[in-house]
């Protein structure tokens, strides 16, 4: 049974930093592109940023809202994505969740595996 | 980067009715990378349709989607009341992905 479990999130002012970690399960991680996705209170989805799998380059991309503040990492050794946020603003409460949408390696390639998400509250 | 302008905002019909939901985007979109989610209160979004016209496994046949290019439509063919929800459109084909705003579907 796929698992994706997030964890991390929790209360931070204005400008300060936090880690989120996606711990998975019952699936080969090291072939999977992984993605966080946000939703910010009453709102809609807003994509964060993904990382593609090392062996389809590891490229990561991110939205331009979050670009220079937020870095996404992947630990393949531990079956872990990481989501490390500094510099927060207000405007990133949200809920994050992680998401596993893609194997390359698969046909058809795309999955529906969604963490339960964690909440980050920004704010003084 | 792309923009996904979904219409209409908020949809209100009866079970049984069809539903047709718009997805429009400011820049051609491969369509292998178009998908459709729904999302209920509470809950994670789920995958409806991929490659635009694929539905995703366990997805009712009453669900299809097309369209190409920048114009994609997703249509629920007798509606269940499981389906009132909002749905999203989303392309991951060029990166940044983006999402659209998301139609809320509503009980007449």
């Amino acid at each position: 049974e796929v698992q994706l479990v997030e964890s991390g999130g929790g209360l931070v002012k204005p400008g300060g930093s936090l880690r989120l970690a996606c711990s998975a399960s019952g699936f080969t991680f090291s072939k999977a592109w992984m993605s966080w996705v946000r939703q910010a209170p009453g709102k809609g989805l807003e994509w964060v940023g993904r990382v593609k799998s090392k062996t389809d380059g590891g490229t990561v991309d991110y939205a331009v809202p979050v670009k220079g503040r937020f870095t996404i990492s992947r630990d393949d050794s531990k079956d872990t994505l990481y989501l490390q946020m500094n510099s927060l603003k207000s405007e990133d409460t949200a809920v994050y969740y992680c998401s596993y949408y893609y194997d390359s390696s698969n046909d058809p390639p795309f999955f529906d595996y969604w963490g339960q998400g964690t909440v980050v509250t920004v704010s003084s | 980067e792309i923009v996904l302008t979904q219409s209409p905002g908020t949809l209100s019909l009866s079970p049984g009715e069809r539903a047709t939901l718009s997805c429009r985007a400011s820049q051609s979109v491969d369509s292998k990378y178009l998908a459709w989610y729904q999302q209920k209160p509470g809950q994670a979004p789920r995958l409806l349709m991929y490659g635009a016209s694929s539905r995703a496994t366990g997805i009712p046949d009453r669900f299809s989607g097309s369209g190409s290019g920048t114009g994609f439509t997703l249509t629920i063919s007798g509606l269940e009341p499981e389906d009132f929800a909002v749905y999203y459109c989303q392309q991951c084909g060029d990166s940044p992905y983006s999402f659209g705003q998301g139609t809320k579907l509503e009980i007449k």
